[in-house]
């Protein structure tokens, strides 16, 4: 069964760090394309950052730029996104995916990550 | 970015009915288009991808249509278990982005 698990989530203060991780199973992690997407709470989706299957391409939503950054070991089978300068409305649950024929699927569970003071 | 533009933003319907829900894309994004189902305390769930084809387990009445910059998600008699929020997304280009989500509730 393919699964994705997130962690890392918690409350940190603004201008704070965090570093969420994405634990894969059940595929071949590195054949594949990784993103991660978050949705602030009662609200829609939200792309944050892409990673190519081997670490070679990454994009980033404008909003995160030169914040977050997104990374993997694929011998660790896991998604990394190191979340700098964190501010109120970075407040959402981070969801990781996989890219499959360019899509979404499957999403874990979600991590949610409050700043907050 | 490309913004993708959902309506209505609730639909109240019944089980066993039809809804026909819309994405709108401010440019065309070819059949770049796919729509997920999220229900409460979820994650979102890959429903349609490429505008109409069915994602693995989707069941039949669940259909996907359009190209360009309009596209149509309908669920052709609605089940207890369909209500829920839906949202569209396109990958035509970056940024990945999505519409604001229709809220499907029981009436």
């Amino acid at each position: 069964e393919v699964q994705l698990v997130e962690s890392g989530g918690g409350l940190v203060q603004p201008g704070g760090s965090l570093r969420l991780s994405c634990a894969a199973s059940g595929f071949i992690f590195s054949s594949y394309e990784m993103n991660w997407v978050r949705q602030a709470p009662g609200k829609g989706l939200e792309w944050v950052s892409y990673i190519s299957s081997s670490g070679s391409t990454i994009y980033y939503a404008d909003f995160v730029k030169g914040r977050f950054t997104i990374s993997r070991d694929n011998a660790k089978n896991s998604l990394y996104l190191q979340m700098n300068s964190l501010r109120a409305e970075d407040t959402a649950v981070y969801y990781c995916a996989r890219r499959r024929g360019g899509w979404l699927d499957p999403w874990g569970q979600g991590t949610l990550v409050t700043v907050s003071s | 970015e490309i913004v993708l533009t959902q309506s209505p933003a609730t639909l109240s319907l019944s089980p066993g009915e039809r809804a026909t829900l819309s994405c709108r894309a401010s440019q065309s994004v070819s059949s770049y288009l796919a729509w997920y189902q999220q229900k409460p305390g979820q994650a979102p769930r890959l429903l349609i991808y490429d505008a109409s084809n069915r994602a693995t387990g989707i069941p039949a009445r669940f259909s996907g249509s359009g190209s360009g910059t309009d596209f149509t998600l309908t669920i052709s008699s609605l089940e207890p278990e369909d209500f829920a929020v839906y949202y569209c997304q396109q990958r035509s280009d970056w940024p990945l982005t999505f519409g604001g989500g229709t809220k499907v509730e029981i009436e």
